[in-house]
C-alpha cells in the first residue's frame, strides 16, 4: 500500500530535549516536505526536499533541522524543543511528474507534539 | 500577506443539503493551482479536488465541485447532498508556479453536518 508513515504519532517531551520525528514514504517520490498545523493558521511549511541531499527552508524553519540521506526518509529534528513548537506535524511527499502544479501531495498521519 | 483566506471558521449544514465553503486567494502569478483537503477528526489530510488557473471548466469530483471565479480570486468548495461523514475540517490551498515547491494553506473551515 502506498503510504507516508510518521513516528511517533504522539510525543510529549520537555524543553530542550532533542527529538526526531521520522518520516518515510514507499512511493519513490522525489519531493518531501514538513508542515506544522496550528489552530487558526492552517498548515505552514517548515522544510522541503526536492531530492536526496537537497533541502531548503519553508516559511517557518526556525528551530528545526532536516536531512535527506535516502530518498524514502525525511526526518525532522528539533535540537532544543521549546513550548512554541507544540503543534501537529505533517510529513508529505509527491512525485513532480506530469502536471507541474497539480501534482498531489500525500500526507502522513500526523505527529502531535507537546513540549512542556 | 495572507495568501489564502477562509472566512468561515465554522459552518453547519443539514444532512442531504448542499453547502459552500469559501476560499479567496491572493497571487500575482498567472499560473497557479488550487486544492481542497479534508481533515476528519482522525487527523489525516485527504485530497479532494484540484483546479488549475488555466482550466476553463470548474473541477468536479463526485459530490465535490469547485466554483472557480478567477477574476474574483475565489475558489469555493461546494459539497452536494451532505452526509454525516462530511463533518470535518476543510482546507483550501494554493501552489504558485513561481514557487511550486510550496503549498500555501488557509486557516480552515470546520464543517458540521446535522442529522
Amino acid at each position: 500500500e502506498a503510504q507516508v508513515t510518521q513516528n511517533p504519532r504522539y510525543l510529549i517531551t520537555v524543553t530542550g530535549k532533542k527529538l526526531t520525528v521520522t518520516c518515510s514514504q514507499n512511493m519513490n517520490h522525489e519531493y518531501m516536505s514538513w508542515y506544522r498545523q496550528d489552530p487558526g493558521l492552517g498548515l505552514r511549511q517548515i522544510y522541503y526536499s526536492m531530492n536526496v541531499e537537497v533541502t531548503d527552508k519553508g516559511d517557518v524553519p526556525e528551530g528545526y533541522k532536516v536531512s535527506r540521506k535516502e530518498k524514502r526518509n525525511f526526518p525532522l529534528i528539533l535540537e532544543s524543543p521549546s513550548p512554541n513548537q507544540t503543534s501537529l506535524y505533517f510529513c508529505a511527499s509527491s512525485s513532480r511528474t506530469g502536471n507541474a502544479l497539480g501534482y498531489e501531495q500525500y500526507f502522513g498521519p500526523g505527529t502531535r507534539l507537546t513540549v512542556t | 500577506a495572507q495568501k489564502i483566506t477562509q472566512t468561515q471558521p465554522g459552518m453547519f449544514v443539514q444532512e442531504k443539503e448542499a453547502v459552500t465553503l469559501d476560499c479567496t486567494y491572493d497571487t500575482s502569478d498567472q499560473s497557479y493551482g488550487l486544492f481542497w483537503y479534508k481533515q476528519p477528526s482522525s487527523g489525516e489530510m485527504i485530497f479532494l479536488i484540484y483546479q488549475g488557473s488555466y482550466d476553463e471548466q470548474n473541477a468536479t469530483e463526485g459530490r465535490y465541485s469547485l466554483n472557480f471565479q478567477k477574476a474574483r480570486k475565489s475558489a469555493n468548495l461546494v459539497i452536494s447532498a451532505s452526509q454525516l461523514g462530511d463533518s470535518a475540517m476543510y482546507f483550501c490551498a494554493m501552489r504558485e508556479a513561481y514557487n511550486n515547491n510550496d503549498m500555501r494553506f488557509g486557516a480552515g473551515t470546520r464543517l458540521t453536518v446535522k442529522p
